[in-house]
């Protein structure tokens, strides 16, 4: 149980273009999801949390017009990265947990590449 | 927000040695610590966790101590394998369900 899936895999975009990226619960219902994003060879930076049904909750210095969340049902996150430029190519990795307090379930990653 | 610490960022040992890597946090609300084990590529996987009214955990070759009062946390590989070759990470989640991960430890086992 618990499995998150998220798409695509891996994205080469132009810079300049908006790449979206989807997460799903797929077996539970999360009314909260995480995005992380990771450098090669660095840690999991959380970003942001989304919010079934309301408006993420950006950490600092996360642009959140640069990086648009929606949370429009109980086992659907995506996130929009907007205009995206080569310093965004990166691993974009969601997460979800059903119970407070209970592991995080992370879903495959997304590798964008912004040329 | 919380600021958690891990050290040391690369470690290699011995095939059947222990491995012991070791973290501390900044919020003493955060009450869940899980560690998890990331191959190249892949998303991070679960391998133990441990809650703020448990002082220590074991399964199998694994085993995490938690020092509240210090806030401090470890995990402790014991009779490594190869396969145990990856990176590290431990976290700590506060009361918003919020997960901070630490900078990871890429451990190196050699056969």
């Amino acid at each position: 149980g618990a499995v998150v899936s998220q798409h695509p895999s891996w994205v080469i975009c132009k810079s300049g273009t908006s790449v979206k990226i989807e997460c799903r619960s797929l077996d539970f219902q999360a009314t909260t999801m995480f995005w992380y994003r990771q450098f090669p060879k660095q840690s999991l930076m959380l970003m942001a949390t989304s919010n079934e049904g309301s408006k993420a909750t950006y950490e600092q210095g996360v642009e959140k017009d640069k990086f648009l969340i929606n949370h429009a049902s109980l086992t659907l996150s995506t996130l929009t990265v907007t205009s995206a430029h080569p310093e965004d190519s990166s691993f974009y990795i969601c997460s979800a947990g059903g119970h407070v307090n209970s592991p995080l379930h992370f879903g495959n990653g997304t590798r964008l590449t912004v040329t | 927000g919380e600021n958690v610490e891990q050290h040391p960022s690369t470690l290699s040992v011995q095939e059947g040695d222990s491995a012991v890597i070791k973290c501390t946090y900044s919020d003493s609300a955060s009450n869940y610590f899980p560690w998890y084990k990331q191959e190249l590529g892949k998303r991070p996987q679960l391998i133990i966790d441990i809650r703020s009214n448990v002082g220590e955990k074991k399964d199998q070759r694994i085993a995490v101590t938690l020092n509240k009062t210090a806030k401090h946390f470890s995990l402790h590989i014991t009779e490594t394998q190869p396969e145990d070759s990856a990176v590290y990470f431990c976290a700590a989640c506060n009361t918003g369900n919020q997960f901070y991960f630490g900078t990871g430890t890429s451990l190196t086992v050699i056969p």
